[in-house]
């Protein structure tokens, strides 16, 4: 079946430590998208791909950095220059950019101690 | 930047009332997203509607581009159907425009 997979579901990190989350797809997807979410908010992009080995800043791109060196795969570390990493991070990916539905991964949760 | 309401904003039901949920946007979109959020965190879209009305078994999906208005309706509630439900219009046509409401408590009671 295709999908979107995210691993793990849980993570727990030492303040200071760079993590990586993963998120691959196999729905031939061009387009794939990296969001997070804090209690009681609404998600928030963080970075985006539209084609692989290209990826642009989001709105809250500060202290997170991608990769996008194969198009079924989009990881994003958070690294130990963002403030406030603990959160729900959501992956996505659609077909393209513009006029399709999106996709969502089941998100990973990271607590940073 | 495309402001986003929905109401109710926590909604209780009983077991097989037909729920309501309204979302309102201010910039006009192409198509929306409905979105459906449980407890574990995981996100599943609902709907992509860009006109008139959509229905995926007891759930049924409206929008109306002009009033900027969309509504998704639930019918027969079931306590599975517990979950928050998040309307997500997109500034323009791009799914990394997508600006998110901030969703609607549902439990349905058995």
């Amino acid at each position: 079946d295709g999908g979107i997979t995210q691993s793990p579901k849980y993570l727990f990190r030492k303040e200071g430590q760079n993590v990586t989350l993963s998120c691959e797809q196999n729905l031939n997807h061009d387009a794939m998208y990296w969001y997070r979410q804090d209690p009681g908010q609404g998600l928030r992009l963080i970075y985006y791909s539209q084609i692989v080995n290209d990826f642009q800043k989001g709105d809250i791109a500060e202290g997170y950095s991608v990769s996008r060196e194969k198009k079924e795969s989009f990881p994003l570390t958070v690294t130990s220059a963002q403030k406030n990493p603990t959160a729900f991070y959501l992956c996505a990916s659609s077909i393209r950019d513009r006029n399709t539905e999106a996709f969502f991964g089941q998100g990973t949760r990271l607590t940073v101690v | 930047k495309n402001e986003v309401e929905q109401s109710p904003q926590n909604l209780t039901a009983q077991e097989g009332e037909f729920i309501t949920i309204n979302c309102s946007y201010s910039v006009g979109i192409s198509a929306l997203h409905w979105l459906q959020q449980h407890p574990g965190g995981g996100i599943v879209s609902l709907f992509m509607l860009s006109s008139g009305k959509k229905k995926h078994g007891r759930l049924i999906a409206t929008i109306n581009i002009q009033e900027k208005h969309s509504s998704l309706h639930i019918t027969a509630s079931h306590p599975r159907d517990s979950a928050v439900y998040i309307c997500a219009p997109p500034i323009s046509g791009s799914a990394r425009q997508l600006t998110f409401g901030s969703g609607t408590q549902l439990t349905v009671l058995p």
